[in-house]
């Protein structure tokens, strides 16, 4: 099972919105709506932010957001923070009934 | 306080066994899917294994498949990863994370298994 593609870095300013995307295919991102995506501090364990596409866990910002077209998943945040500076990975359930996930995006707050 | 806590980790010859286990305090696991992902220092992270509330369910990353065994006892709160066979790029962190059939939504902090002779 190959990884999912993600962009290796991105960045934006304060304030700013900026989109991560998660492609796969239709074995796994475009075939379930099972795509959750986890921020990851340096030296922290990751940190569930979505679950099923769209679902923010409690306690999540509602800042952040998920959404998927076809085999493409992403994960939008808006008014960005300087604590939102962190790697994303996004996971996705398979047709072969495992997980995959991202190879992750640094996100860089400028 | 609330946490999944790892233990076993350790530096193994290539071709040995080791054990890893995860304790939760603090919190309740048996109703819950479990997870064991893992992560290369400086590197992304890679889903291992799962295993259901009841253990009578199972799966696998391919590269690991045949050699690992994810189990757990939810009498003592706990879930243990089975490692055998283990070859340099089974050097990485190991997380355990307790949450659905396809998310993590807890995560202990890691242990760190290190392959070399």
């Amino acid at each position: 099972q190959s990884a999912l593609a993600q962009p290796a870095s991105v960045s934006g300013s304060p304030g700013q919105s900026i989109t991560i995307s998660c492609t796969g295919t239709s074995s796994d991102v475009g075939g379930y709506n099972y795509v959750s995506w986890y921020q990851q501090h340096p030296g922290k364990a990751p940190k569930l932010m979505i679950s099923d596409v769209t679902k923010r866990p409690s306690g999540v910002s509602n800042r952040f957001s998920g959404s998927k077209s076809g085999n493409t998943a992403s994960l939008t945040i808006s008014g960005l923070q300087a604590e939102d500076e962190a790697d994303y990975y996004c996971t996705s359930y398979t047709n072969n009934n495992t997980l995959v996930f991202g190879g992750g995006t640094k996100l860089t707050v400028l | 306080d609330v946490q999944l806590v790892e233990s076993g980790g350790g530096l193994v010859q290539p071709g040995g066994s080791l054990r890893l286990s995860c304790a939760a305090s603090g919190v309740t696991v048996s109703n819950y899917w479990m997870h064991w992902v893992r992560q290369v220092p400086g590197k992304g992270l890679v889903w291992v294994a799962r295993i259901n509330s009841d253990g009578t369910t199972t799966s696998y990353a391919d590269s690991v498949k045949g050699r690992f065994t994810i189990s757990r006892d939810n009498a003592k709160n706990t879930l243990s990863l089975q490692m055998n066979s283990l070859g340099a790029d089974d050097t990485a962190v190991y997380y355990c994370a307790r949450g659905s059939s396809t998310s993590c939504s807890f995560w202990g902090q890691g242990t760190l298994v290190t392959v070399s002779s």
